[in-house]
C-alpha cells in the first residue's frame, strides 16, 4: 500500500498568517493527490483535487502544488474559519490512502 | 443539490449486527461509485473500499472482508454499509462519500461525503 505521510502533524498560526502543509507519498503517485478539510464534528470536504486544481466554491486563498511523491498545501491568509484538520489522500490506486491528518489550531 | 443523507446513530452490543444507509439525491445514482470511509474516535481517515452503483459489484479493502458487506437498493438510491459480529474496536463514524471521476485525466475523488454515521459498540 501507498503510505502518505503529512507535515506537520499539527500546527499553531494566527488569522492572516501563510501556512504551508507537506504531504509525501511512499512512491510515486503522479498528480492523483486530493486534499479535505475536516471541522470537529463534521464530514471531509473536498478542498483540492489533481493536486492543483481548486474545488468549486472553495476560497482562492486555498492553493495545492507537487507531482510524484512531494506535495504542499498552502492557505495564504489564515481565517477564523480555515483553522480544521486536514487531510491528503492519493488516488493513483487502491487502497486509496490518506495522510494522518495535520490540526490547524489558532495560536 | 447534490446530497448525501446518512442513517441515525447506533448503539450496538458485541457481536450483533448494523447497517448504515446513506441515500443520495440531486444527480443520477447509478452514474457515480460509492465509497465508505471510516473514522476512529480521535482518529483519522482510512478507506474500506467502494460499491459500483451501476453493477453492484462491491470492493473492499484489506481489513474490511468477512464481516462488511456493501449493498445498493437503486429504487431508492440507497448505498448500505454492513457490519455483523461487531467488536468494540469497530466503534467509529462511517461515512460514505461520492466518487468523482475526470475521464480527462484519468482521476478521481470523493465529493460529496455523507454526515457521518457514529456506531457504538459496547457492552
Amino acid at each position: 500500500d501507498i503510505q502518505m505521510t503529512q507535515s506537520p502533524s499539527s500546527l499553531s498560526a494566527s488569522v492572516g498568517d501563510r501556512v504551508t502543509i507537506t504531504c509525501r507519498a511512499s512512491e510515486t503517485i503522479s498528480s492523483y493527490l486530493n486534499w479535505y478539510q475536516q471541522k470537529p464534528g463534521k464530514a471531509p470536504e473536498l478542498l483540492m483535487y489533481v493536486a492543483s486544481s481548486l474545488q468549486s466554491g472553495v476560497p482562492s486563498r486555498f492553493s495545492g502544488s507537487g507531482s510524484g511523491t512531494d506535495f504542499t498545501l498552502t492557505i495564504s491568509s489564515l481565517q477564523p474559519e480555515d483553522f480544521a484538520t486536514y487531510y491528503c489522500q492519493q488516488s493513483y490506486i487502491t487502497p486509496y490512502t490518506f495522510g494522518q491528518g495535520t490540526r490547524l489550531e489558532i495560536k | 443539490q447534490v446530497q448525501l443523507v446518512q442513517s441515525g446513530s447506533e448503539l450496538k452490543k458485541p457481536g450483533a449486527s448494523v447497517k448504515v444507509s446513506c441515500k443520495a439525491s440531486g444527480y443520477t445514482f447509478t452514474s457515480y461509485a460509492m465509497h465508505w470511509v471510516r473514522q476512529a474516535p480521535g482518529q483519522g481517515l482510512e478507506w474500506m473500499g467502494w460499491i459500483n452503483t451501476n453493477t453492484g459489484n462491491p470492493t473492499y479493502a484489506q481489513g474490511f472482508t468477512g464481516r462488511f458487506v456493501f449493498s445498493l437498493d437503486t429504487s431508492v438510491s440507497t448505498a448500505n454499509l454492513q457490519i455483523s459480529s461487531l467488536k468494540a474496536e469497530d466503534t467509529a463514524v462511517y461515512y460514505c462519500a461520492r466518487d468523482w471521476f475526470l475521464t480527462a485525466v484519468s482521476a478521481n475523488w470523493f465529493d460529496p461525503w455523507g454526515q457521518g454515521t457514529l456506531v457504538t459498540v459496547s457492552s
